[in-house]
């Protein structure tokens, strides 16, 4: 079975300040993982994946999240967070013979001025 | 279509009274999952079909939900005598290959309010 946990309900920061969304994972077996931004009155939109190779991926809007296999995280950063930033962020995984994401509850991240 | 489309946008129901929320997936897409998204309780995965395959259902919390896939496209979830509880955001995606969900293309959701 797999779990998603994103310890963070919420994350409060400062315009142009560097942030960080933590998620954790467990999984038995060989994982993809992803991260997901759902902003307000849309759906959800990938942001970036890992399936295998560098553990460092890029994603869209200068974010980028590493994969840390020994500490079965998988956590989300952007250097300098914007406005347009603000939004909700969910952390999946899936693999190992489940084609089904499991996601965290997700983490609100709020931008302020 | 372009995306993802799920009908109604917003839906308000008596408590009892039973629902039906459709999905139309990308053309083509031969995956497709349902998922229920609860305030401060993430997205909760319902039930997912794959081409002709029989549905993964694992995910439906009761009895009361039910889905279906006609033709392979377009899917209903069908909620019977609803509760309070029942009150969420139900998200439709689909993908074109089941190994990488990296493919799965959400809809925008249908919230649906139980009073």
């Amino acid at each position: 079975a797999q779990s998603v946990t994103q310890l963070d309900s919420q994350v409060p920061v400062f315009e142009e300040a560097p942030v960080e969304l933590r998620c954790n994972y467990s999984s038995s077996v060989s994982v993809y993982l992803f991260w997901y931004v759902q902003y307000p009155n849309q759906g959800l939109q990938l942001l970036l994946k890992y399936l295998s190779g560098s553990t460092l991926v890029k994603g869209i809007n200068g974010f980028e999240a590493e994969f840390n296999k020994s500490q079965t995280s998988f956590h989300l950063r952007k250097p300098s967070v914007h406005i347009s930033d603000t939004a909700e962020y969910f952390c999946a995984v899936s693999g190992g013979g489940s084609y089904i994401p499991t996601f965290g509850r997700g983490t609100s991240l709020i931008v302020h001025p | 279509g372009a995306g993802v489309s799920q009908s109604p946008s917003n839906k308000v129901t008596e408590k009892g009274k039973d629902v039906e929320l459709r999905c139309d997936p990308i053309s083509g897409h031969t995956a497709l999952y349902w998922y229920r998204q609860s305030l401060g309780q993430g997205l909760e995965f319902l039930i997912y079909f794959q081409g002709n395959s029989a549905p993964d259902k694992s995910g439906l919390p009761s009895d009361r939900f039910s889905a279906e896939r006609t033709g392979g496209s377009v899917s209903t979830l069908t909620i019977q005598r609803t509760q309070q509880e029942d009150s969420a955001v139900y998200l439709c995606a689909s993908s074109s290959d089941r190994d990488i969900p990296e493919k799965a293309f959400f809809g925008q959701g249908t919230r649906l309010t139980v009073v």
